[in-house]
């Protein structure tokens, strides 16, 4: 079935450097939900995107969408031990019933 | 967190052998989904349901079947488990439709078929 691409798939960190995740999709998205799942954790909820280049801000997470609502990216500014887990983007599907999740990206931040 | 219940928490059965699970909600809400989650794969919706005795089919929904007879409880079934079938599983809820709501994940189902 059709998936939302997520890249890169890992990625390794020393704790104050940036990372950024991205998500693309090959059709236009009404909207984009971000979510993120700790070690052993289950996903939470992180943002919701809807407007063509709508970035949003939550303390040092970026989040943006593109203009044609086909990819969107998620921004951490000097990474910290507790941003460790798995990030991952959601396109609603199914006219509107379902949400469809990214494959994800590991982040991993070492000290 | 949301009132979401799934049990059992880990699972180790046999192939051939048919395995339910379950996810029970507290929150009244109207929708509720099964996900599967491997490494490499993600999250991979298996079915979900839009009331009761509503539900649809997911990406990978064969081997699957699902029921819905009370608001607070969808359950999984495997009706003939195999090997390919072991995996995390994910019962998440949601209000209303995921285009106004997010998603409320339980805390998972570790299956095992051996």
């Amino acid at each position: 079935g059709q998936q939302v691409m997520q890249i890169p798939q890992y990625q390794h960190v020393q704790e104050g450097e940036d990372f950024t995740t991205y998500c693309n999709s090959s059709t236009t998205l009404s909207n984009i939900q971000w979510y993120k799942q700790r070690p052993g954790g289950h996903p939470v909820f992180l943002i919701q995107l809807v407007k063509s280049g709508e970035v949003k801000k939550q303390k040092r997470l970026t989040f943006q969408f593109g203009e044609a609502k086909k990819n969107s990216s998620l921004h951490i500014t000097a990474t910290q031990t507790t941003d460790v887990g798995t990030y991952f983007c959601a396109e609603i599907t199914g006219g509107g019933n379902k949400l469809t999740f990214g494959t994800g990206t590991q982040l991993k931040v070492e000290l | 967190d949301a009132g979401i219940t799934q049990s059992p928490r880990h699972k180790v059965t046999e192939t051939g052998t048919p395995v339910t699970l379950r996810c029970h909600q507290t929150e009244n809400h109207r929708y509720m989904y099964w996900y599967r989650q491997d490494p490499g794969h993600g999250l991979r919706l298996i079915h979900y349901s839009y009331g009761v005795k509503d539900t649809d089919k997911g990406e990978v929904s064969d081997g699957y079947s699902v029921s819905r007879s009370k608001t607070e409880d969808f359950l999984l079934t495997l009706e003939s488990a195999t090997s390919s079938q072991t995996s995390v599983y994910f019962c998440a809820i949601s209000e209303t439709l995921p285009t106004n709501e997010k998603l409320f994940f339980g805390s998972g189902t570790q299956l095992s078929v051996l």
